[in-house]
């Protein structure tokens, strides 16, 4: 059982670079996430998705694009790479509403990206 | 916007003192979760809490939420050096979602 896989799991990008941070589950969940990572900023929810086909944004979703393609798979693009977006990223999910029962968000283990 | 403020930033024990960290909203919530992040790790789950004025405990750790369902907070006993970590609370405002807003994290380093 992989749980949440990510990749890649280091990446640099020039200014203006496009790439696309691929997540995927195989615990049958129904909600992912992504946040980002920084020093002294805890983590920031740039975009979920509650379930396949639907998609919200976060705190921070400026920049970013997501996709669900199934249900296993939800990846978060950056079409023009910044300095801001220097960051670690991490991809979450989790199976239904957190409100019963004693369990929460299953993270990958992230993607550290450096834009220059 | 809906956030959660958690203090302190940092914490320096030496091995076997007790740690405490506070987790603080401005409105209710509907449930309060904490993890645990080891240093170059990702976020581990450790606990929920759903219940105004909820206690619960794992070995040396107690989780509280507060009686107004605003705050929450983490209570180590006699820290070891496998506590050195970042403890983060997570907040839900309930919805039909059940995205978390985290808090900035409380830094744990403990010295032998």
């Amino acid at each position: 059982n992989a749980g949440v896989t990510q990749t890649p799991k280091f990446q640099v990008l020039k200014t203006g670079q496009s790439m696309t941070l691929q997540c995927a589950q195989d615990m049958n969940h129904n909600s992912m996430y992504w946040y980002r990572q920084d020093p002294g900023m805890g983590l920031r929810l740039i975009y979920y998705s509650a379930s396949e086909g639907t998609t919200d944004k976060g705190e921070v979703p400026n920049g970013y694009n997501v996709s669900r393609l199934n249900k296993r798979e939800f990846s978060l693009r950056l079409e023009s790479a910044a300095p801001s977006q220097t960051s670690v990223y991490f991809c979450a999910s989790i199976f239904d509403r957190v409100r019963i029962g004693n369990y929460g968000y299953t993270f990958g283990s992230g993607t550290r990206l450096t834009v220059v | 916007g809906q956030q959660v403020m958690q203090i302190p930033q940092y914490q320096h024990v030496q091995e076997g003192e007790d740690f405490t960290t506070y987790c603080n909203s401005s409105t209710t919530l509907s449930n309060i979760q904490w993890y645990k992040q080891r240093p170059g790790g990702h976020p581990v789950f450790l606990i929920q809490l759903v219940k105004s004025g909820e206690v619960k405990k794992q070995k040396r750790l107690t989780f509280q939420f507060g009686e107004a369902k605003k705050n929450s907070s983490l209570h180590i006993t006699a820290t070891q050096t496998t506590d050195v970590g970042t403890y983060f609370c997570a907040g839900a405002w309930g919805g039909a979602t059940n995205k978390l807003i985290f808090g900035t994290g409380t830094l744990l380093a403990v010295q032998p």
